[in-house]
């Protein structure tokens, strides 16, 4: 199952709101999880099952969707945001992930 | 729980690379170990994964070169891929997934490897 993640890059000021998708190339329900990652850093679990935020997560963070298309939202980004996001379906093996998008400070 | 990937750094065409995943503060028990790679400017890329009891399940688009197995007593999951070529130049992070179909809670701050001969 490809996922295609757009924008590949995204440049924003603090406080916007922000969004991300995610479409994948057959239904794979809810089963859609999008991480952080840091340079340097492991990459970490945002959202699972599509809208369940992990407990770590500020509310800001939000995702969304089922079937094929999907989105993340923060609704005001904050100076810790500044990262790159990716989507992965685990409705299919193998397991694939988008592209990844680079939010970067305007 | 920490996972730690561990590697050679560097390795030349045609030999195999061996990574290594320490898992600390948990057990391996129960849960899903997989590899995923990123090569530069190339999108994650996931593997495979064992399951503790040694069960695995590998990317059709790796079947035949590689392998990944569990040491519980040690608590490390390794990775063999063989006849590697450039095109294996990647950052290797270890991710655990504690069903088979789910994402990953926890990852390593992953391993380089370059092929250069």
């Amino acid at each position: 199952t490809q996922l295609t993640q757009s924008p590949s890059f995204l440049s924003a000021s603090v406080g916007d709101r922000v969004s991300i998708t995610c479409r994948a190339s057959q239904d794979i329900n809810i089963y859609l999880a999008w991480y952080q990652h840091k340079p340097g850093e492991a990459p970490q679990l945002l959202i699972h099952s599509a809208s369940s935020l992990e407990s770590w997560a500020p509310s800001r963070f939000s995702g969304s969707g089922s079937g094929t298309d999907f989105t993340l939202t923060i609704s005001s980004l904050q100076p810790e945001d500044f990262a790159t996001y990716f989507c992965q379906q685990v409705a299919t093996y193998p397991l694939t992930f988008g592209g990844g998008t680079k939010v970067e400070i305007k | 729980v920490q996972l730690k990937e561990s590697g050679p750094g560097l390795v030349r065409p045609s030999e195999t690379v061996s990574l290594t995943c320490s898992v600390s503060g948990g057990s391996i028990g129960a849960n899903y170990w997989s590899w995923v790679r990123q090569p530069p400017g190339e999108r994650l890329e996931w593997i495979g994964y064992v399951f503790y009891t040694g069960n695995t399940k590998y990317n059709p688009s790796f079947e035949g070169r590689v392998s990944i197995s569990v040491d519980a007593s040690k608590n490390q999951v390794s990775l063999k891929l063989t006849s590697v070529t450039f095109a294996d130049t990647a950052l290797y992070y270890c991710a655990r997934a504690r069903i088979a179909y789910d994402h990953f809670d926890h990852w390593g701050q992953g391993a380089m490897v370059v092929v250069s001969s």
